[in-house]
């Protein structure tokens, strides 16, 4: 059984650098076709969804987070990495690190979530 | 603010069936599958549906999704107590070259 589960930080200054990572347990992030990805949700509010890494090593990201993110991933270490710049109040949530197959919409798999506050 | 609009809130009794829309337009639900999330309070979200009708294993028939044109919905029958949650509708966008989530929809069984 497929396990992702997040660690990084509970706490961001306001500007600073978030960095999380996945850490995946039961099979490989390098199988072709599988998308391993993050999302998030601010307190009360609906998934944002935030990027994806395939093939190892092919992105996309959400336009209006792309200035910002960089995911990128340890095939050795089957893990994978979010980076977020520039952080802000307005990104204060949960993070979900997930994994998709037969496309990037379909998530089958969701680490329980991590929250991180943007604050001084 | 989403591509996909979903309703913010619908409720019905138990026993009953509800049905939660999700609108879109030809980029998104118009050309590509959409899956279906509940997410429980407190909870990771659960794939409920993807591929527009096709339902994980685990998921009860209660559980049902469709799509016509731009727009995909998600039926629950025989509601439950338990079923009271947050649904979102979720499909890939050709323009955005991304994943687009709608708002979600909070189901309140009364």
């Amino acid at each position: 059984q497929l396990q992702l589960q997040e660690s990084g930080p509970g706490l961001v200054r306001p500007s600073e650098t978030l960095s999380l990572t996945c850490i995946v347990s039961g099979g490989p992030i390098s199988t072709n076709g599988h998308y391993w990805g993050w999302i998030r949700q601010p307190p009360g509010r609906g998934l944002e969804w935030i990027g994806a890494i395939y093939n190892s090593g092919n992105l996309h990201y959400n336009p209006s987070l792309k200035s910002r993110v960089t995911i990128s991933a340890d095939t050795s270490k089957n893990q994978f990495f979010l980076r977020l710049n520039s952080m802000t109040a307005a990104d204060t949530a949960i993070y979900f690190c997930a994994k998709s197959g037969g496309g990037a919409d379909t998530i089958e798999y969701w680490g329980q979530g991590t929250l991180v506050t943007v604050s001084s | 603010q989403s591509v996909l609009t979903q309703p913010p809130s619908v409720s019905a009794a138990p026993g009953q069936k509800v049905t939660i829309s999700c609108s879109g337009s030809s980029s998104n639900i118009g050309s590509h599958f959409v899956s279906w999330y509940q997410q429980l309070p407190g909870a990771a979200p659960k794939l409920l549906i993807y591929q527009n009708d096709k339902r994980p294993l685990e998921i009860p028939d209660r559980f049902s999704g469709s799509k016509s044109g731009t727009s995909g919905t998600l039926g629950i029958t025989g509601l439950q107590t338990g079923d009271e949650a947050d649904y979102y509708c979720v499909t890939w966008d050709s323009s955005l070259i991304a994943v687009a989530i709608g708002g979600g929809t909070k189901l309140t069984v009364l």
